[in-house]
C-alpha cells in the first residue's frame, strides 16, 4: 500500500507562469489537506478536502489559488501567475475521515524565479 | 491553534538522556491530536496520537500526556537518540488540522 504520493518533487517556475501541484492519497483515504511551509517555520493549512467537495479553504488565498479532489485522480493544488512569495514547501496528507491519522507526502518544492 | 511566521523554538539534548517537548493548543473542543516528526527536506511524519478521552498514550520509546484543564500537550522521548533530530509538531485535528509552531530537537552525542 503505497503512501501518500506528490508529483513533482520540485517544481520550477517563471513569474506568471502556472503550478499545478498534485497528490494522490493513501488507497481508501477520501480526504486530503494541503499545506505550505517556509523554511524554518510550521505548516499553515491552506485547504481541506473530500472527493468532490471543498469543506475548508479558510487558509487559500483568494485569488490565484485553486484546489480540487475529483472523483477519480489526484488532488490538484493550482497557482496561476505564480509570483516570487509563492516560493515555498507544498505538503498534501490524506486521511479515511476527517479526525483521524493523517499521513503525509513527500512535499512539492516550487521555486519561483 | 496555529503559528505562522515564527521560527522554530530549538531543544537541545544530550544523547542519551530524555527528551520533554510541549505544545499549547487553542480549541478547548478538540477532541483528537497528533505529534508528528519532521525531518530536513522530508514531509512530517505520523508518531503517536491521542484522543481527548485519555490522559496518557504510550509507544515505543515515546509517551505523549494531555492536559485538557490547560490545554497542554507534551511529547516524551525516552533515551533520545540522534535519529530523532528534527522537528516535532503537535496538530489539533477537528476535521480541518491545524499545526503548532513546531520545536526544534537537537541531539548532541
Amino acid at each position: 500500500n503505497a503512501g501518500v504520493m506528490q508529483n513533482p518533487r520540485h517544481l520550477v517556475r517563471r513569474r506568471g507562469q502556472e503550478a499545478r501541484l498534485r497528490c494522490s492519497p493513501m488507497k481508501g483515504h477520501s480526504h486530503v489537506y494541503w499545506y505550505r511551509q517556509l523554511p524554518e517555520e510550521g505548516l499553515k493549512f491552506m485547504v481541506y478536502l473530500q472527493k468532490e467537495n471543498i469543506i475548508d479553504e479558510s487558509g487559500m488565498p483568494k485569488e490565484r489559488f485553486s484546489a480540487e479532489f475529483p472523483k477519480e485522480g489526484p488532488s490538484i493544488l493550482r497557482i496561476q501567475q505564480v509570483v516570487r512569495g509563492d516560493s515555498a514547501a507544498y505538503f498534501c496528507a490524506s486521511c479515511l475521515q476527517g479526525g483521524t491519522e493523517a499521513f503525509f507526502g513527500q512535499g512539492t518544492r516550487l521555486t519561483v524565479v | 491553534g496555529e503559528s505562522v511566521g515564527l521560527h522554530l523554538p530549538t531543544l537541545s539534548v544530550q544523547e542519551g538522556d530524555n527528551s520533554i517537548i510541549n505544545c499549547a493548543y487553542s480549541n478547548s473542543a478538540s477532541d483528537y491530536f497528533i505529534w508528528y516528526k519532521q525531518e530536513s527536506g522530508k514531509g512530517p511524519q505520523f508518531i503517536i496520537d491521542i484522543r481527548s478521552n485519555m490522559d496518557k498514550r504510550q509507544g515505543q520509546r515515546v509517551t505523549v500526556l494531555l492536559n485538557k484543564t490547560v490545554k497542554h500537550l507534551s511529547l516524551q522521548i525516552a533515551a533520545t537518540q540522534p535519529g530523532d533530530s528534527a522537528v516535532y509538531f503537535c496538530a489539533e485535528n477537528n476535521n480541518d488540522m491545524r499545526f503548532g509552531a513546531g520545536t526544534r530537537l537537537t541531539v548532541k552525542p
